[in-house]
């Protein structure tokens, strides 16, 4: 069962104006949540995370939320450059049940100029 | 510092052959993760390891196994191809200590005709 889903498949922003990516996940034990862009037949790259303990999280133009109530996180990228262009992953972990990380499908993101 | 390796970069394999991955993690990393890409299905985990033991394992058929070496590198066979089992694998590090990020190589990309 997918406990972390990423309704969105693709997304397509224009250069400059703001990306929203959005996440829901089932499991109330998960305390970890990680963004990761992706490019084809590359490794997922680490973009930014945030602990449950805290609702937002800003690096740069990135900024990670989290409604813990609503089972919801979302990742704003602003502004966006065509440069961002890639998959974005969103990715869970619960720290009392082992180490994994439970991943979304991934949204398409497509930065036009 | 150098980031996880992986090889080979690309392999072909036709049904029913086996064929063993390998991965060494960033130096001073003791856990390495081992996860499945494929188009339908997103990053699932296989399993993971800690100091030369299995600490956590996804739902995969037992034709997947793995093994860690002293030095933390890792190795993943997966016997008897079958055809669904072509995707990208990919193998991340991190220290181990749960509740962190994982740093991904550039992946295996497996296909079995």
């Amino acid at each position: 069962d997918q406990q972390v889903k990423q309704n969105s498949p693709s997304l397509s922003v224009q250069e400059g104006r703001i990306s929203i990516l959005n996440c829901d996940y089932t499991n109330s034990m998960f305390d970890y949540f990680l963004w990761y862009k992706k490019y084809p037949a590359e490794g997922p790259t680490f973009l930014i995370s945030i602990s449950s303990i805290k609702d937002k999280n800003e690096d740069g133009r990135f900024t990670v939320f989290l409604n813990k109530s609503a089972k919801h996180l979302s990742l704003h990228i602003v502004p966006s450059q065509p440069g961002d262009s890639a998959v974005y992953f969103c990715a869970a972990s619960a720290t009392d049940s082992g180490y994994a990380l439970n991943f979304g499908k991934g949204t398409s993101l497509l930065v036009t100029p | 510092k150098a980031g996880v390796t992986q090889t080979p970069r690309y392999l072909i394999k036709t049904r029913g052959q086996q064929v063993t991955l390998s991965c060494s993690p960033i130096s001073g990393h003791r856990s390495v993760s081992w996860y499945q890409q494929t188009p339908g299905q997103g990053l699932q985990f296989l399993f993971e390891y800690f100091s030369e033991t299995q600490r956590n394992k996804g739902n995969f058929p037992g034709r997947f196994s793995g093994r860690q070496f002293s030095n933390s590198r890792s190795e993943m066979n997966v016997s008897t191809l079958e055809l669904g089992d072509s995707a990208l694998y990919l193998c991340a590090s991190s220290p181990g200590t749960g509740g962190e990020k994982l740093f991904f190589g550039s992946g295996t990309q497996l296909s079995v005709l």
